[in-house]
């Protein structure tokens, strides 16, 4: 079956250091894959995606993610956090047996940067 | 980016009553929408494909008869919630692929629905 996993439920960073958002997939074949950001009581806001090409993917916001085929990960990234990137971070991968693009979400992590 | 726009933003109803909520593509024409459930701090539960001109496709134990779907023209999709009951309450979102070719194209997002069932 395909799945999308992001283990933890929260991650916490201090302003200015490095953040890492894990997720990991199991899809059969080649994987799309999505990254969205969700504020509170607001839809979500597509980050970046990667589809085929350079492993590394760069978004906006300046997120980037890495796509890694052998650990099937794509872990969201960003060199130095901002307290303003605090929200709900969703992975999500292209449901391979729908024509219609219908994605499979990852149960989300709640980013936490503090001052 | 594209923008889909969602109607309400928030609504509170009786208990009994139906409530619709409109999902609009404001610049582009999207043929395929979806419609999630979010409940508090959970990943978005894919209720239902809503396609142009058919009928939508609902996903496994979500009833049919309850959250009726229209999609009524390439820029409007509607769910609505018959006999709601206090177990409706929850967040709804919407969203569209901007492209006819829907098989790697990111989804756009509407702004969700807090519904409130009394």
């Amino acid at each position: 079956a395909q799945s999308v996993a992001q283990p933890e439920d929260q991650v916490n960073v201090a302003e200015g250091n490095p953040l890492t958002v894990k997720c990991t997939y199991s899809v059969s074949g080649n994987p799309y894959l999505f990254w969205y950001v969700q504020y509170p009581n607001r839809g979500l806001q597509f980050l970046l995606k990667y589809i085929t090409g350079d492993n590394l993917v760069k978004g906006s916001y300046g997120f980037e993610a890495e796509f890694n085929k052998s650990q099937t990960s794509f872990h969201l990234k960003k060199p130095s956090a901002l307290v303003s990137d605090s929200a709900l971070y969703f992975c999500a991968v292209r449901d391979m047996t729908s024509n219609t693009g219908k994605l499979i979400f990852g149960q989300g992590t709640t980013l936490q940067v503090k001052p | 980016g594209a923008v889909v726009s969602q109607h309400p933003s928030w609504v509170i109803c009786k208990s009994g009553t139906s409530v619709k909520i409109e999902c609009r593509s404001l610049d582009f024409q999207a043929t395929t929408m979806f419609w999630y459930r979010q409940f508090p701090k959970q990943s978005l539960m894919l209720m239902a494909t809503s396609n142009e001109g058919s009928k939508a496709t609902y996903e496994q134990g979500v009833e049919k008869d309850k959250f009726l779907i229209n999609h009524a023209s390439l820029t409007l999709s509607t769910l609505t919630v018959t006999s709601a009951h206090p177990e409706d309450s929850s967040f709804y979102i919407c969203s569209a692929p901007k492209s006819a070719s829907t098989s790697y194209n990111e989804q756009f997002f509407g702004p969700g629905t807090r519904l409130t069932v009394l």
